[in-house]
């Protein structure tokens, strides 16, 4: 069973820093590309970054690049999200999906919650 | 970008009745396009991908069709369980983008 745990949200001021962690499971990680969609509060779904399978090449939303950075560890199945000055508009449930580099996501993580506030 | 826009925003059916969504690309897509159903509390699920390919797990009454810029969901007789909302979007061009989503509700 493919399962997708994520962690590392919390509530943080404007300006500060968190590193998202998604430990993957029930399939090889190695082979597969990987997303971080973000859903805040009452709104649509958002893309905001994905890595291919080997981790060579990465993508981001405007919005936040040059602020987070994608990366993963395929001998430790774990995806990441670094996140780096916050903004309160990037309060939100960050979700990480299996895929994304050529057709949708196929799995995702129950997601956990990002609230930027000072 | 490419704007991916849904229609209607609310969509309010009957148990058994027929739903249809749309999903309209500001550029052509060709038929990288993919449906997410999402219900309250949950994660998306991944329900049509490549404009048309039913994802695992879900029944034959949903259906999709479209390329270019012009798509279409159709749900042949709506079940309890399919009253969520949905989101479409477009895997052709960076960045990836999603439509607003289209509720739909139990009339």
């Amino acid at each position: 069973e493919v399962q997708l745990l994520a962690s590392g949200g919390g509530v943080v001021q404007p300006g500060g820093s968190l590193r998202l962690s998604c430990a993957a499971s029930g399939f090889t990680f190695g082979n597969y590309a990987m997303s971080w969609v973000r859903q805040a509060p009452g709104m649509g779904l958002e893309w905001v970054s994905t890595i291919t399978s080997t981790g060579s090449v990465t993508n981001y939303a405007d919005a936040v690049r040059g602020r987070f950075i994608i990366s993963r560890d395929n001998s430790q199945n774990t995806l990441y999200l670094q996140m780096n000055t916050l903004r309160a508009e990037d309060t939100a449930l960050y979700y990480c999906a299996r895929g994304g580099w050529k057709r949708g996501s196929d799995y995702w993580g129950q997601g956990t919650l990002v609230s930027v506030s000072s | 970008e490419i704007v991916m826009t849904q229609s209607p925003a609310t969509l309010s059916v009957s148990p058994g009745e027929r739903a249809t969504l749309s999903c309209r690309a500001s550029q052509s897509v060709a038929s990288n396009l993919a449906w997410f159903q999402q219900r309250p509390g949950q994660p998306p699920r991944l329900l049509i991908y490549d404009a048309s390919t039913r994802a695992t797990g879900f029944p034959a009454r949903f259906s999709a069709s479209g390329s270019g810029t012009e798509f279409t969901l159709t749900i042949s007789s709506l079940q309890s369980e399919d009253f969520a909302v949905y989101y479409c979007q477009q895997y052709n061009d960076w960045p990836r983008t999603f439509g607003q989503g289209t509720k739909v509700e139990i009339k």
